[in-house]
């Protein structure tokens, strides 16, 4: 069975420092894996999505990592900002999966500090 | 530019009461989806569908139906509501295998 794992689960950083998250994975065979933000009480915003093949993909000040071999992504947030507070979601999707199911890990909460 | 509406954003019920949980979507998905996030647990498939008509159970699908009968809508009926159906409920679409998901609001709904 799929599971996903983010530690920290919190983390707090001052404003303007790089903010590095991480997300690891117990099965490889992926297709792609996806991080989210979630804002209190609101839904989920993809951030990016990297797909398998892809060693990192990159939005603005985000960056994603994926070694899929060693199951394990990171996600780099630059020059954070208060604005950047928010829990962050990893999710993978499995080749086997049916439905375009995603395996979700717990988030990490980030608050940045003005 | 609406993308995954979910309706309605609060709900209170009581124990025993039905309901159903609206979702629609105008990008012309073909995959739909159910999620219920619980401190704790994470988010969780409840049901998915690959398109109108085909619909399947995720890992947590009892006390829930769905059907599909158009590709905008997939709408989540809880029959008799418990307080462990307590949650946040979350519907997502994607366009295909592997392809990127989308989120609508979330629906918070609490059975006393």
């Amino acid at each position: 069975k799929q599971e996903v794992t983010q530690i920290p689960a919190a983390l707090s950083v001052p404003e303007g420092e790089n903010l590095v998250l991480n997300c690891s994975f117990t099965d490889s065979a992926i297709y792609n894996l996806q991080w989210f933000r979630q804002d209190p009480g609101k839904g989920l915003t993809s951030l990016l999505l990297i797909q398998s093949s892809q060693r990192e993909q990159t939005s603005g000040r985000l960056n994603a990592s994926l070694d899929k071999s060693s199951g394990r992504s990171t996600l780099y947030i630059a020059a954070s900002q208060p604005g950047d507070s928010a829990t962050y979601l990893c999710a993978v999707r499995l080749i086997k999966a049916a439905g375009n199911k995603l395996t979700f890990g717990g988030g990490t909460r980030v608050l940045v500090k003005p | 530019n609406a993308g995954v509406t979910q309706t309605p954003k609060f709900q209170v019920l009581k124990t025993g009461q039905s309901m159903t949980l609206q979702c629609a979507q105008d990008m012309n998905h073909e995959y739909m989806s159910w999620y219920r996030q619980d401190p704790g647990m994470g988010l969780r498939l409840i049901h998915y569908s690959v398109g109108a008509g085909i619909t399947d159970q995720g890992e947590v699908p009892n006390g829930y139906n769905v059907s599909r009968s158009t590709t905008e809508d997939f709408p989540l009926r809880l029959l008799s509501a418990a307080p462990s159906q307590t949650s946040v409920y979350f519907c997502a679409s994607s366009g295909g295998v592997g392809t990127e998901a989308f989120f609508g609001q979330g629906t918070r709904l609490t059975v006393v």
